[in-house]
């Protein structure tokens, strides 16, 4: 199986400053013969079901605000938001697909400082 | 709008069985994968299951591979988990997912349902 692991697993920011959580896999989520990297990251708000970000390590779903982005390739996978709204409070989690299995990280939650 | 709803959560005694359901609209339910997903008290999410548009092709992770059963009625864009031989490390919020493709793999999960609460204890 592919072991996600995140970094920091908790982190406090200011609102309007930037939030960054970075995302590591056991193996490459690359497919060579497409060239996609087969990463998710998703929001979970307590009481609420995860919500897709971002798909494809950097495409953003449709109606998820351009603060938040997503970078990476091969192993090493960053969630980047920009500006930190209040509304952003939640636990974050990366998730890989390129192997069964799919496998998340462990989250990392993100308040206001 | 597109949603999945799940059902079928109880409190349920060790070694017991439980059957969830999911139920889709607003999608072509064949046309998707779908999975279920859990988060116990406390930790993370953990894919759990999952089965192609067509129902051909199922997978498991090992923590339940044996016990749970993955199945789904196209004709009526429902899901199910079938639960048996549950224990204590089953108790969790189980999530229903739409898988992206109607393969069941190379999927990202959208949308979730709003999650069914098992518990599992004497």
């Amino acid at each position: 199986d592919i072991v996600m692991t995140q970094s920091p697993d908790s982190l406090a920011v200011s609102l309007g400053e930037r939030a960054t959580i970075n995302c590591k896999s056991s193996q490459s989520v690359l497919y060579n013969s497409n060239n996609n990297n087969y990463l998710a990251w998703y929001q979970h708000k307590p009481g609420q079901p995860p919500k897709l970000l971002i798909y494809w390590a950097s495409t953003r779903e449709s109606g998820v605000p351009d603060r938040f982005s997503g970078s990476g390739s091969g192993t090493d996978f960053t969630l980047t938001i920009s500006s930190l709204q209040a509304e952003d409070v939640a636990v974050y989690y990366c998730q890989q697909y390129y192997s069964t299995p799919a496998t998340f990280g462990q989250g990392t939650k993100v308040e206001i400082k | 709008e597109v949603q999945v709803l799940e059902s079928g959560g109880d409190l349920v005694q060790p070694g017991r069985s439980l059957r969830l359901s999911c139920a889709a609209s607003g999608f072509t339910f064949s046309n998707h994968a779908m999975s279920w997903v859990r988060q116990a008290p406390g930790k993370g999410l953990e894919w759990v299951s999952g089965i192609s548009g067509s129902a051909d092709s199922t997978y498991y992770s090992d923590s339940v591979k044996g016990r749970f059963t993955i199945s789904r009625d196209n004709s009526k864009s429902t899901l199910y988990l079938q639960m048996n031989s549950l224990k204590a490390e089953d108790t969790a919020i189980y999530y229903c997912a739409r898988g992206a493709y109607t393969t069941s793999w190379g999927n990202w999960f959208d949308p979730w349902g709003q999650g069914t609460l098992v518990t599992v204890s004497s």
